[in-house]
């Protein structure tokens, strides 16, 4: 069945630093992909997402690039802020299906 | 104007109790989602209800009954309540008119059970 795999957190970084979390999938079918993000003490929220191979999404100076050929969709950031800090969701929904496959997520701490 | 709002937020009763966790969106979706989040932050999809029908049903047990009176509408019934059932409990829902795999989730802010 489909899956999602996602690296193992905790990642602890200093503010500024370069952020990548590792997300790479398995799809019977050609999925969409998505980034969701947990504040503590909060739901999940839309980070951003990519419907088709090659495409790029970007939110709040976060990019993920949706490779087909690698079957991956890792999450990068330039420059880490305190407030970056959260548990990171990788997800993929196949079309003509209803379910939403997540990854386990990965534990972001910032520190100043 | 909160998009998926459920009640309570936080729930704390004793093993063997039933309680109810409800759900509503006002964002005209068609699919209503239950996942269950543990200690270590893992998503389990429980249910899903398209416009008021029963799409998914993951291995959950019986003790766990959805009830979708409408399609803006899903409440969480859990009777003999028992300690693994401490966890998050979240409500999500998504517009599905055309089953594309690029609509996204939106999420409840989570009601929190604890089972002493």
């Amino acid at each position: 069945g489909d899956s999602v795999t996602q690296m193992e957190g905790p990642v602890t970084l200093s503010e500024e630093a370069f952020l990548t979390i590792n997300c790479t999938y398995t799809a019977t079918g050609y999925p969409s992909l998505f980034w969701y993000v947990q504040y503590p003490g909060e739901g999940l929220q839309l980070l951003l997402k990519a419907t088709k191979a090659d495409d790029k999404g970007s939110n709040k100076g976060f990019e993920a690039t949706y490779r087909k050929e690698t079957t991956s969709f890792h999450l990068e950031k330039g420059s880490v802020q305190v407030s970056d800090s959260a548990v990171y969701f990788c997800a993929l929904r196949t079309s003509g299906t209803y379910k939403y496959i997540f990854g386990t997520g990965t534990r972001l701490k910032v520190l100043a | 104007d909160t998009a998926v709002s459920q009640t309570p937020k936080y729930l704390v009763t004793q093993m063997g109790n039933d309680k109810s966790i409800k759900c509503e969106q006002n964002l005209g979706h068609d699919t209503m989602y239950w996942y269950k989040q543990d200690s270590k932050k893992f998503l389990k999809i429980m249910f899903s209800y398209n416009n008021k029908e029963l799409i998914i049903n993951e291995t959950v047990p019986n003790r766990f009954s959805p009830k979708s009176p409408d399609k803006a509408h899903l409440n969480l019934h859990i009777n003999s309540l028992e300690l693994g059932d401490s966890a998050v409990y979240f409500c999500a829902s998504s517009h599905d008119r055309d089953l594309s795999g690029a609509n996204v989730l939106t999420f409840g802010a989570g009601s929190r059970l604890t089972v002493l």
